[in-house]
């Protein structure tokens, strides 16, 4: 009930590529869902975050997709650079009295120069 | 400060040792968060503090572990009688807790216990 589903576990884009990660939930009282990008050694970063009131956000080139009646959001990043290149972490989590996230298992990105 | 603030960055104790990790939050943020991340996974959920109280430690693993927020801001984490498995980074965020944005979490870097 409570997991996230991330896929793929792995990405390698060549750069200038889209770059395309998915996630799925199952707890339908998740109504936040945050994307981070994580590099080595570091703590998870905010990348960009949408409700379910809209199906689709866009911030620079990064995009959320999502589909609210199949339980599945998406990270779409356009013109991938090297710099992309880290883990990035889907997750879900409620605004009610469950503050917590319930993050995905990560994706590893890399973006050939 | 401008960010999560944890320290240590590491820390490398002995099986049956005490430790403590510290978080200093984003000034301001009444909620914080702790969430221990082992390689190659995402962070999973310990505890969440809202104020000084602690709103749900559902993911604390079991009595060995304890958390405190004694005046709403900085938070320990204590892990007792440390064990190899407790190896991991241990993950504190912090968000503002009410508004809008309440649920926006913002981390920092980690603390990194090892237990030899």
């Amino acid at each position: 009930q409570q997991q996230v589903k991330q896929s793929p576990q792995s990405l390698i884009v060549q750069k200038g590529g889209i770059s395309i990660i998915n996630c799925a939930y199952e707890n339908t009282a998740f109504d936040y869902f945050p994307w981070y990008q994580q590099f080595p050694g570091k703590g998870p970063a905010l990348l960009i975050a949408i409700r379910p009131d809209v199906s689709e956000k866009k911030e620079g080139r990064f995009t959320i997709s999502f589909n609210k009646s199949a339980k599945q959001f998406s990270l779409h990043i356009m013109d991938s650079q090297p710099g992309d290149s880290a883990t990035y972490f889907c997750a879900a989590g409620s605004s009610g009295s469950a503050r917590q996230l319930t993050f995905g298992s990560g994706t590893q990105l890399t973006v050939l120069p | 400060g401008a960010g999560v603030s944890q320290t240590p960055s590491n820390k490398v104790t002995e099986k049956g040792k005490y430790v403590e990790l510290r978080c200093d939050p984003i000034s301001g943020h009444t909620a914080l968060y702790w969430y221990r991340q082992s390689l190659g996974q995402g962070p999973e959920f310990l505890i969440y503090f809202q104020g000084t109280g602690a709103a749900d430690d559902s993911g604390l693993p079991n009595d060995r572990f304890f958390a405190v927020r004694p005046e709403g801001s900085v938070s320990t984490l204590k892990i007792q009688r440390t064990e190899r498995g407790d190896s991991a980074v241990y993950l504190c965020a912090s968000s503002p807790g009410s508004g809008r944005k309440n649920t926006e979490a913002f981390f920092g870097q980690g603390t990194r216990l090892t237990v030899v």
